[in-house]
């Protein structure tokens, strides 16, 4: 299995971009990173997932460098609303069942005012 | 579409008693698992099932089990509950990976079930 670490905490202010990177240094050849966004109470979230390169949607960019064993989750011009936890998530999801998944221990995004 | 439906959202056992948590996928999905999330050890993996066969299993003992229908509806049972097992159990479900119906790999989780063992 992945070993991945993030930070555990991060803070920042209402418009600022945030990154946030995952280390996952022993990741497959067939793995994907995915990243979660997660609210108390609540399930997590599916924000952007990639294999390579950059991607990016419309809440997020992920940037992975080629040799793939870190990741960036970039969240531009973060609002209150931002405010959770993200996880980073490295595993085979396209081959459901070979493989189990493993989570990084999550980074508690705090944004002030 | 609805999301994912996971009951009882709350539930309070006492050690050595046994729980049977339920999961009821997004229509069409026919792939669930099942984790475990505590402030500890944060999200775990337990178990997948993909058309009524456990795929996999992460690493816990025989206590936790679990089961598909062949309506894709999941059950996970912990029995012999320890003070260990209180935590959040989320499950979700993606749709199946398919040479026709390629899956983005998205897990569709729900708002899971707390379970508190006293």
């Amino acid at each position: 299995l992945a070993k991945i670490t993030q930070p555990i905490s991060m803070d920042s202010y209402e418009g600022q971009e945030v990154n946030i990177t995952c280390s996952h240094n022993n990741i497959a050849t067939n793995d994907y990173i995915t990243w979660y966004q997660q609210f108390p109470s609540q399930g997590p979230r599916f924000i952007i997932q990639g294999y390579k390169t950059k991607v990016t949607n419309e809440v997020a960019s992920l940037f992975i460098p080629a040799d793939r064993k870190s990741s960036t989750l970039s969240l531009p011009r973060v609002s209150l609303s931002d405010t959770a936890v993200y996880y980073c998530l490295v595993g085979d999801v396209r081959d459901t069942g070979r493989r189990a998944l493993t989570f990084g221990s999550g980074t508690r995004l705090q944004v002030q005012p | 579409k609805a999301g994912v439906t996971q009951t009882p959202r709350y539930l309070i056992k006492t050690r050595g008693q046994q729980v049977t948590l339920s999961c009821s996928p997004i229509s069409g999905h026919r792939s669930v698992s099942w984790y475990q999330q505590t402030p500890g050890q944060g999200l775990q993996f337990l178990f997948e099932y993909f058309s009524e066969t456990q795929r996999n299993k992460g690493n816990f003992p025989g206590r936790f089990s679990g089961r598909q229908f062949s309506n894709s509806r999941s059950e996970m049972n912990v029995s012999t509950l320890e003070l260990g097992d209180s935590a959040l159990y989320l499950c979700a479900s993606s749709f199946p990976t398919s040479p026709l119906y390629p899956n983005t790999g998205e897990l569709f989780f729900g708002e899971g079930s707390r379970l508190t063992v006293l």
